[in-house]
């Protein structure tokens, strides 16, 4: 089975100081990892993704994260926060194990991301 | 452009009415989905169809239909068996051309009951 935390209703934070939002996950195989954010009353919008290689993956809007095997983590990171970076967050799994499913794809439960001035 | 349309953005239903919530995809994905959000808990699968003519149900199936008679084309209809059916209505879609590929969504509807 292939799941994902979110450890962070809601983290705050102070415009131009870095951001981090936390992710874990458990699979059976490797995993293909997802961020999304979502902002009021919209569809989610694809950020970035890990697959296979370089543990840090760079993304749209100034968005990275830091892929940890050890820790089981996929925490998000933008060096420099942005009022308008203000959205609700989601980390997604797939289990590259996973068969018969399609490519489904397992949420966390979103983090509220508030930056202010 | 490419992308998902959902319609209607919003949708009122009575108790005991069965509503359809549709979505179309130009972006010639073979899979489709329907999410379920509601606040804190995140998004919940209800079906998912790979190709067309075929289609699984996902982890809260029960209350709701689908249909793929087309690739474009995924309807949802939330029947009078939902007993809480407001809620925020996600559809998706993804290449399955590999596992590693990412979902595309549409701008939601949201639906109420009244």
């Amino acid at each position: 089975a292939q799941s994902v935390a979110q450890p962070e209703d809601q983290v705050n934070v102070a415009e131009g100081n870095p951001l981090t939002v936390k992710c874990t996950y458990s699979v059976s195989g490797n995993p293909y990892l997802f961020w999304y954010v979502q902002y009021p009353n919209r569809g989610l919008q694809f950020l970035l993704k890990y697959i296979t290689g370089d543990n840090l993956v760079k993304g749209s809007y100034g968005f990275e994260a830091e892929f940890n095997k050890s820790q089981t983590s996929f925490h998000l990171k933008k060096p420099s926060a942005l009022v308008s970076d203000s959205a609700l967050y989601f980390c997604a799994v797939r289990d590259s194990l996973l068969t018969g499913g399609g490519n489904k794809l397992t949420f966390g439960t979103g983090t509220q991301l508030k930056v202010e001035l | 452009d490419g992308g998902i349309t959902q319609s209607p953005k919003y949708l009122f239903r009575k108790e005991g009415q069965n509503v359809t919530l549709s979505c179309e995809q130009n972006l010639n994905h073979d899979a489709m989905y329907w999410y379920r959000q509601d606040p804190g808990q995140g998004l919940r699968l209800i079906y998912y169809s790979q190709i067309v003519n075929d289609f699984q149900k996902g982890d809260i199936a029960e209350g709701y239909s689908v249909s793929r008679e087309k690739k474009e084309s995924f309807p949802l209809t939330v029947t009078s068996a939902q007993k809480n059916p407001t809620a925020f209505y996600l559809c998706a879609s993804t290449d399955t051309g590999g596992a590693n590929t990412e979902a595309f969504f549409g701008q939601g509807t949201r639906l109420t009951v009244v």
